[in-house]
């Protein structure tokens, strides 16, 4: 079964740091991107990062730039979200996701939640 | 960014209509334009990639059209499991996500 679980969420104050993971199976990791998107609550969603197979091309979206790193471990099937500077706005779902052809996010995570507040 | 507008940003329908939404890029996207349902308390499922191309799975009473910057989701007779939140999202440049449409039974 092709399985994406995220883990790492929590309770954070505002300027501390937070490390997401994803860990994947059922399928070869290493042949895919991968993503995270998040989704405050009540709200919609938003793409925070996403890493290309081999890691080679990163983006970030224009909210988190500078402050979050997005890595994986191909040997390890894992994805990581590395925050820092965490902010209010920052609370959120974070689900790790497949992407097919880069960016058709075909596989979602249950997602795992971050909440910054002091 | 590209900003992506979808309408209406919420709907109400009876069983058996026909459901359209729509999502309109503020640059042209050509075909690089995906269509997901959410479920409350679930996470996002892929129904519809590059415009028009329905993922495994998914019931033939969803489709999708469109090209450039303007682009339409179908439901053509809607079922009671279909209420759901959805989105559409452009990945010409960095994704991004259009605001969403609730769909409700009337």
């Amino acid at each position: 079964e092709v399985q994406l679980v995220e883990s790492g969420g929590g309770l954070v104050q505002p300027g501390r740091s937070l490390r997401l993971s994803c860990a994947a199976s059922g399928f070869t990791f290493d042949d895919y991107a991968m993503d995270w998107v998040r989704q405050a609550p009540g709200k919609g969603l938003e793409w925070v990062s996403g890493i290309s197979w081999n890691s080679g091309r990163i983006g970030y979206g224009d909210s988190v730039k500078g402050r979050f790193t997005i890595s994986r471990d191909n040997a390890k099937n894992s994805l990581y979200l590395q925050m820092n500077s965490l902010r209010v706005e920052d609370t959120a779902l974070y689900y790790c996701v497949r992407g097919r052809y880069d960016d058709v996010f075909d596989i979602w995570g249950q997602g795992t939640m971050v909440t910054v507040s002091s | 960014d590209i900003q992506m507008t979808q309408s209406p940003s919420s709907l109400s329908a009876s069983v058996g209509d026909r459901v359209i939404i729509t999502c309109q890029a503020s640059e042209d996207i050509s075909n690089y334009l995906n269509w997901y349902q959410q479920k409350p308390g679930k996470a996002p499922r892929l129904l519809i990639y590059e415009a028009s191309n329905l993922d495994t799975g998914v019931p033939s009473r969803f489709s999708g059209s469109g090209s450039g910057t303007d682009f339409t989701f179908t439901i053509t007779s809607l079922q009671p499991e279909d209420i759901a939140t959805y989105y559409c999202q452009q990945y010409e440049n960095l994704p991004t996500f259009g605001q969403g449409t609730r769909l409700e039974i009337k």
